[in-house]
């Protein structure tokens, strides 16, 4: 079956060290996104790709580093110019921008020790 | 500015009862609106979806909601609550050229058996 595969589950970094969250589809979507979620919070969008090769910015992109080289993968770097990075992160994607069907991956969720 | 608001975080009921989560928007002209659920520790689900027509929508897992445009409101029901649908709801609004969703803060649902 199709999906989004998101990995590892849980992860655990030392202050200081940057950390890459996997994120996979055999959806064939175009478009992917990641979002993080805190207690209260919601979903805040990090970045989003609308095609390969290709991101923007979302809502709360500092500390954070994307790429798009395949239509499968939108790897998520965390890096230690995030401040706060303790939280679950999320991977979703639809098969176009215009459509608001997102499947979502089943989360990661990073813990700073 | 779009917003969503729903007003309660937390709701407990009794297996059987009846449900409804209430969602409100802001939003000049008539939004894209969803509901999510998520279970502990998992991403997000799509359960339902309005783009236009019929304002009474049905969706997966037995739930439906109505779209009402004089109250800017979305709200979810579901007519007899079980035990697994415990978990958390999120209302989504999809609106203007940047195809971004804005998310409410979500309602935690517990059942009672």
């Amino acid at each position: 079956d199709g999906g989004i595969t998101q990995s590892p589950k849980y992860l655990f970094r030392k202050e200081g060290q940057n950390v890459t969250l996997s994120c996979e589809q055999n959806l064939n979507h175009d478009a992917m996104y990641w979002y993080r979620q805190d207690p209260g919070q919601g979903l805040r969008l990090i970045y989003y790709s609308q095609i390969v090769n290709d991101f923007q910015k979302g809502d709360i992109a500092e500390g954070y580093s994307v790429s798009r080289e395949k239509k499968e993968s939108f790897p998520l770097t965390v890096t230690s110019a995030q401040k706060n990075p303790t939280a679950f992160y999320l991977c979703a994607s639809n098969i176009e921008w215009a459509d608001y069907g997102y499947t979502f991956g089943s989360g990661t969720r990073l813990t700073v020790v | 500015a779009q917003s969503v608001t729903q007003p309660d975080i937390h709701i407990t009921v009794s297996e059987g009862a009846s449900l409804e989560l209430r969602c409100n928007y802001s939003y000049g002209a008539t939004p894209y609106l969803f509901w999510y659920v998520q279970s502990p520790g998992q991403g997000l689900q799509l359960l339902l979806k309005y783009f236009s027509g019929d304002t009474l929508v049905q969706g997966i897992k037995g739930f439906e909601a109505e779209f009402k445009r004089s109250q800017s409101s979305f709200n979810l029901r579901k007519p007899s609550v079980h035990w697994s649908d415990a978990a958390e709801y999120f209302c989504a609004v999809g609106a203007g050229n940047n195809r971004k969703l804005i998310w409410g803060l979500g309602t935690s649902l517990a059942v009672n058996p």
